[in-house]
Order: C-alpha cells, then structure tokens, then sequence
C-alpha cells in the first residue's frame, strides 16, 4: 500500500504571513492531486501535479512536484482567512484503476 | 455547476438500526467511489464502481456494510446494523473515468448512539 504523510498535521498563523505544506511518500506516484476540504463539505479538486520537477500556480498558491516523484509541497503566499481549511493530498494506488490513496491532511487556520 | 448530491445530510440513529445514504453522481461520470473520513483515519475507500459495477470493496467491512448502484444516478451505502464504531462522515464521490479526478459530494454526517 503506498502511503502519503502529510506534514505538519495542523498550523494556524496570522493573515498575511507564507506557509509551506507537504506530502511525502517512499513510493513513487505518476501523479499527485491536492484538495481543499472546507468545514461541513467534501473535498475540492485545486490542482493536478504529473511531471517530477513540475510547479503549478493557482493565484496564491504554488504546487511543486518532487523531482524523483515522491513528494510535493503547498506553498500559500500571504494568507487570507479564506485559505482555512483542511488540504489533503492524494495519489494514484495503482496501474489500471482510478482508486486514489489520500494523506491525513494538514487543517491550516488563517488568523484575521 | 454540475455537482454530487448526497442525503441526508445528517443522520442520528441507534445502535442496531439500518442505514442507507444515498448519492447522485454527476451526468456522464461513470466511476463512483465511497468513503469514510474520521479524525483518526483519514478518508478512507470504502467502495469503488465503475459503469455501475462494483469493482473493489475491500475496504468495507463485508457483514454490516453494503453498496449497490441500482442505476447510473443512484448510489446507495447500506450498514446493517449500526454500530457505534460506524459514526463518522461518508462521502461519495465520481468521476469521468478517463482520469484520477474526484468530484466529492457535501457527505453524511452519521451518529451511531
């Protein structure tokens, strides 16, 4: 079973300020997806990451894609209130099936 | 806006009484997924589907739990009897089936007392 950890599990900070997330794993994944679950709702597909080395950017928030496949970060340029939630990533389990592994998350606080 | 619709939205029930959360998936998806998310776990799969058949079930357990999709707009999670071991927050998902995306419903909130 491949598994993702995600780290930290939980960071509240002050509008305003950077964070960085992440999701690692000792396996490599042909892709990783990240999701927002805001509170009383299901998660929200934000970004798809496919090729190592890769960044993407989603207005204030920067995804990269390891090198080797195996990890990615979340990166949240000054922080608004709004970008609280839970983010969860997730990878493919395995050739031939659209079953998807997902990490625990890290539950941000964005403090106004 | 095409989105997944899942009720009730909220379920309470004692322990012993039968369950069935029910989901419609968004028009043209034909994979469904099912899972559980607690605080301890994660999210975790429960049931898979694709083109209404179910394709793995191995994260369900097999004597209480049961998912159909009796047609391409209905799924249902079935647990009999409940437990309380069994509250937590379920969610349905689908997708087109041609790639790893995910589109999750609102889920149900279940209360086993």
């Amino acid at each position: 079973t491949q598994l993702l950890e995600q780290s930290p599990q939980f960071l509240s900070i002050q509008e305003g300020e950077n964070l960085t997330v992440y999701c690692n794993s000792s396996s490599v994944f042909s892709s990783l997806q990240w999701y927002r679950q805001e509170p009383g709702e299901g998660p929200v597909l934000l970004v798809t990451v496919v090729t190592g080395g890769e960044v993407k950017k989603l207005k204030r928030l920067t995804f990269q894609f390891g090198d080797a496949r195996k990890d990615s970060s979340l990166h949240i340029t000054a922080a608004q209130p709004g970008d609280t939630g839970l983010y969860l990533c997730a990878g493919p389990t395995g050739a031939g099936s659209y079953q998807l592994t997902f990490g625990k998350g890290t539950k941000l606080s964005v403090i106004p | 806006d095409a989105r997944v619709t899942q009720t009730p939205r909220h379920k309470v029930t004692e322990m012993g009484q039968e369950v069935t959360m029910r989901c419609q998936p968004i028009l043209g998806h034909n994979t469904v997924f099912w899972y559980r998310q607690t605080m301890m776990q994660g999210l975790e799969l429960l049931a898979y589907f694709r083109n209404r058949a179910p394709l793995d079930d191995s994260g369900m357990p097999k004597d209480r739990f049961s998912a159909e999709m009796p047609d391409a707009t209905l799924a249902t999670l079935k647990i009999q009897p409940s437990e309380p071991r069994d509250s937590a927050v379920y969610f349905c998902a689908s997708g087109p089936g041609s790639s790893y995306e995910q589109y999750f419903g609102p889920g149900t909130r279940l209360t086993v007392t």
